[in-house]
């Protein structure tokens, strides 16, 4: 059973840079779109980009560049970086995959809350 | 805020029907098929609906989706107490060239 599981600081101050990493198991990294969400309150599901298992990324358009996903195949780890991070980023986050073949995010992880500090 | 319109609630008693919609665009639901998604709080949400009416294994068939235009629609028959969730529906953009969900719909079960 694939799961992905994201880890990272529950607590980050604002204009600091955030970093979460989703680890993925019970399946293979490569030949899948990984995706990261964020559900924050008055938004709801807003998705941020993804990175495919070659490393090729694209983000949302509608974000500003702040935000950086990467893949490390090797650990099986897939990662985002959001930087100089305000209150509207606090979220719960979440990573999710896409098979190349669908449209729809067929595993989620369960989502860390991450809290903006002033 | 969405770019998905979603009412924030629903309800119905034990074994009833409840429909929630989802209104778009013609470069999102009009254009592209349209997924749902149930979340329990503290949980990882789980694809309940694909490609507008395609239930995924192990979806009881209580859950169905169909799509008109720009509109999408996502039934429980039967609700169970099980079924109290959010609900939320998401679709590729053509326009923004992003994935877009709905604010959500939060079921309960009277």
């Amino acid at each position: 059973q694939v799961q992905l599981q994201e880890s990272g600081p529950g607590l980050v101050k604002a204009s600091e840079t955030l970093s979460l990493t989703c680890t993925v198991s019970g399946g293979s990294i490569s030949d899948y779109y990984w995706s990261w969400i964020r559900l924050s309150t008055g938004k709801g599901l807003e998705w941020i980009g993804r990175v495919y298992s070659t490393g090729e990324t694209h983000y949302n358009p509608s974000l500003k560049s702040r935000f950086t996903i990467s893949v490390d195949t090797s650990k099986s780890q897939f990662s985002l970086r959001v930087s100089s991070v305000t209150a509207a980023d606090t979220a719960i986050y979440y990573c999710a995959r896409r098979r190349s073949d669908t449209l729809y995010f067929d595993y989620w992880g369960q989502g860390i809350l991450v809290t903006v500090s002033s | 805020q969405s770019v998905l319109t979603q009412a924030p609630s629903a309800s119905g008693t034990p074994g009833q029907r409840v429909s929630i919609s989802c209104s778009g665009s013609s470069s999102n639901v009009g254009n592209n098929a349209v997924n749902w998604y149930q979340h329990l709080p503290g949980t990882a949400p789980k694809v309940l609906i694909y490609t507008n009416n395609q239930r995924p294994s192990g979806v009881p068939d209580r859950f169905s989706g169909s799509k008109s235009g720009t509109s999408a629609s996502l039934a429980i028959s039967g609700l169970q107490s099980e079924d109290e969730a959010d609900y939320y529906c998401g679709v590729w953009d053509d326009s923004l060239r992003g994935w877009v969900f709905g604010g959500g719909t939060k079921v309960t079960v009277l």
